[in-house]
């Protein structure tokens, strides 16, 4: 079992709908990264988060470190956001190492 | 700003070359990182460094060799190239002192590498 899991795999949504990504890890924890990875390939950091929760623009990342649990949100989701979305964790241990998940496939539709 | 800059960008090798990717940045960030990201797969940690002269293994460094001789600087070596290591690359950068550690990585574009 991958100590960081994500789901849906792949999504498929129309323009203007609010969308969640989900991302499970099974490790203690001391920040959780969301990355957006373009169909270019460029890796881009959205948010870097150790409680609660992160707001920019229309992006949302929320954490329960209880529930071991993370979700992205996107509110009035754009064609432009098609990309794929990579939750990573970085354990606790004083460790800068990170671990991914295989990320999710978003594919907004005009 | 350059950020994190990788080259090349793409590259075709015959099975048992050998050739270094390229990875710089200039943030002067203390860490250094290297990925392979295949397909349908998470990105896995090859090696990383913590500053200059000093790097370490990571999930998948068989097959790899890096060397960090100044801070900017993080090269990737493949010495005997096989099929194996077709895959993306990508170098990450950030930053870590005594008193601020979680900050987010920086990556480059990526290094799209085929082994034929």
């Amino acid at each position: 079992k991958n100590e960081v899991e994500q789901s849906p795999q792949n999504l498929t949504a129309q323009e203007g709908e609010f969308i969640t990504i989900n991302c499970s890890y099974s490790v203690g924890i001391s920040a959780l990264h969301w990355l957006q990875q373009h169909p270019g390939g460029g890796i881009v950091s959205l948010f870097m988060l150790s409680s609660g929760k992160k707001k920019h623009g229309r992006l949302i990342a929320t954490i329960n470190i209880q529930e071991k649990h993370s979700s992205l949100h996107i509110t009035a989701s754009h064609p432009r956001d098609s990309a794929v979305y990579i939750c990573a964790v970085r354990s606790t241990g004083g460790s800068e190492k990170l671990v991914f998940g295989k990320g999710m496939k978003l594919t907004v539709n005009p | 700003n350059a950020g994190v800059t990788q080259t090349p960008k793409f590259r075709i090798l015959k099975i048992g070359q050998s050739m270094t990717l390229q990875c710089t940045q200039d943030m002067n960030h203390n860490y250094m990182y290297w990925y392979r990201q295949d397909p349908g797969m998470g990105l896995k940690l090859i090696y990383y460094s913590v500053g200059a002269g000093i790097t370490d293994k990571g999930e998948v460094p068989n097959g790899y060799n890096v060397s960090r001789s100044t801070t900017e600087d993080f090269p990737l070596r493949l010495e005997l190239a096989a099929p194996s290591q077709t895959s993306v690359y990508f170098c990450a950068s950030s930053s870590r002192t005594d008193r601020v550690s979680n900050q987010p990585q920086h990556f480059g574009d990526g290094t799209r590498l085929s082994i034929l």
